[in-house]
């Protein structure tokens, strides 16, 4: 079964760093997202990309947020310069064309500043 | 703003028995429900979802329940067993053409299923 894959798994960065998360949404699929959940919580989004650009985001979704699409497979979350509090799951998710609202996400990746 | 909420953070219920998991909105303009169960350290799996239209999904020993005037769903597990032990998020979702329609989490309700 298609699944969307997520790397790093675990990323340990120091504060000011900046960090690439990657994601292979599902091959067919035309929206993508990232999520995230800071330890306990619930899960928060964060943006969404269609047609090669950024379809909604959320307040958290900073100028030190950025994501791109830069080879048709790839879907890439950068922070600029971490803090402390980006310290969460992030998770990345992909739907096709048909709503029905479910989308179908990655394992997550781990991103831990210190 | 909690357009999804879950107003129990937790949940236990014996083996067998069954599992009701409730969640309540705001915004009238969802026109798609879903349940997803998480383990730790995992990605949200689909579990359920209910269209707008309709009060009830059933799959196998999962159930969903709308009540839209309520604005109010429920997820119903039965029979409960150990493997369903996850944390269950609500999430809900607005159709809005062109753009790329995000879902809104809930808190998540923890069950736990005893033996």
């Amino acid at each position: 079964e298609p699944e969307v894959t997520q790397t790093p798994s675990h990323q340990v960065t120091q504060m000011g760093q900046e960090v690439i998360l990657r994601c292979v949404p599902i091959s067919n699929h035309l929206y993508f997202y990232w999520y995230r959940q800071i330890l306990g919580q619930k899960v928060e989004f964060l943006v969404s990309f269609y047609n090669n650009e950024i379809s909604e985001k959320s307040e958290i979704f900073d100028d030190q947020f950025s994501v791109e699409r830069p080879d048709g497979s790839n879907f890439t979350l950068k922070i600029r310069s971490t803090k402390l509090e980006d310290s969460a799951m992030y998770f990345c998710a992909s739907r096709d064309w048909t709503y029905t609202g479910e989308l179908f996400f990655g394992e997550g990746s781990r991103l831990t500043v210190l | 703003d909690q357009q999804v909420k879950q107003n129990s953070p937790s949940l236990s219920v014996q083996e067998g028995r069954i599992s009701i998991l409730n969640c309540d909105y705001t915004n009238s303009m969802f026109d798609y429900f879903l349940w997803y169960k998480k383990y730790p350290a995992e990605g949200p799996t689909f579990l359920i979802s209910i269209s707008s239209i309709k009060d009830k999904n059933e799959d196998g020993r999962f159930t969903v329940f709308l009540n839209k005037s309520a604005k109010h769903l429920s997820l119903h597990i039965v029979p409960s067993q150990p493997g369903d032990s996850a944390v269950y998020f609500c999430a809900a979702s607005a159709d809005n053409t062109g753009t790329a329609s995000k879902l809104t989490f809930g808190t998540g309700t923890r069950l736990q299923v005893t033996l």
